[in-house]
């Protein structure tokens, strides 16, 4: 099992331009969720799916769109970057039912954008 | 507010040294507590997930504590390897509000020096 996979692993952007950050999980999670790890804060939620074609909003959801359309993919995307944007990101799933409140949470190994 | 303090922000150790890290969490009502050990440019590694009913948690030279009742948790690692350096990050969950509510703590950045 690759686990979370997690593409681009760096990607530096101008201000305004559009990006996907890809995630892809195989291990036939429910949950998936996007983080954003800023120095100095802890890890904060940006948005989250507890399965296929149901999507919610995180703590800083702002300025970021998802959509899980299958079980195995849950894309995060810049729609107009802004240096604010600058962070590294994190995918992690876990399994349905004991997911978000009990269950153990597999990360990705994280992809750095830079926006200019 | 929903919060997890944790302490000391940073601490260098000599190879083959115990070390305890300590977190403090307000998280109410509370479901269990979390510590991942992050390598550096590596995503956040689950070490032990403990609920409000178990004391100590073991994983290998790792071994968790909770005391539910004064909000507190450490993580003890016996007998330190170079490959421990590392931040370790507690997650404290709580059962009601938020999105997934998961609270991260910064960090405690550890280094191992031989």
């Amino acid at each position: 099992n690759a686990g979370v996979t997690q593409t681009p692993k760096f990607q530096v952007l101008k201000t305004g331009q559009s990006m996907t950050l890809q995630c892809a999980q195989d291990m036939n999670h429910e949950y998936m969720s996007w983080y954003r790890q800023d120095p100095g804060m802890g890890l904060r939620l940006i948005h989250y799916s507890v399965g296929a074609g149901i999507t919610d909003q995180g703590e800083v959801p702002n300025g970021y769109n998802v959509s899980r359309s299958t079980t195995e993919d849950f894309p995060l995307r810049l729609l107009s970057a802004a240096p604010s944007q600058t962070s590294v990101y994190f995918c992690a799933s876990s399994r349905a039912g004991t997911g978000t409140r009990s269950g153990e949470l597999f990360f990705g190994e994280g992809s750095r954008l830079t926006v200019l | 507010k929903n919060q997890v303090e944790q302490s000391p922000q940073s601490l260098i150790i000599l190879e083959g040294k115990n070390c305890t890290l300590q977190c403090n969490y307000t998280v109410s009502p509370f479901s269990n507590l979390r510590w991942y050990k992050q390598d550096t440019g590596r995503g956040p590694v689950s070490l032990t997930i403990m609920t409000f009913s178990e004391n100590t948690k073991s994983n290998g030279r790792y071994t968790a504590t909770l005391d539910a009742d004064t909000k507190q948790s450490s993580l003890h690692i016996t007998a330190s390897q170079l490959s421990d350096s590392a931040s370790y990050i507690c997650v404290a969950v709580g059962l009601g509000g938020g999105a997934d509510g998961l609270t991260f703590g910064k960090g405690t950045h550890l280094i191992i020096q031989p």
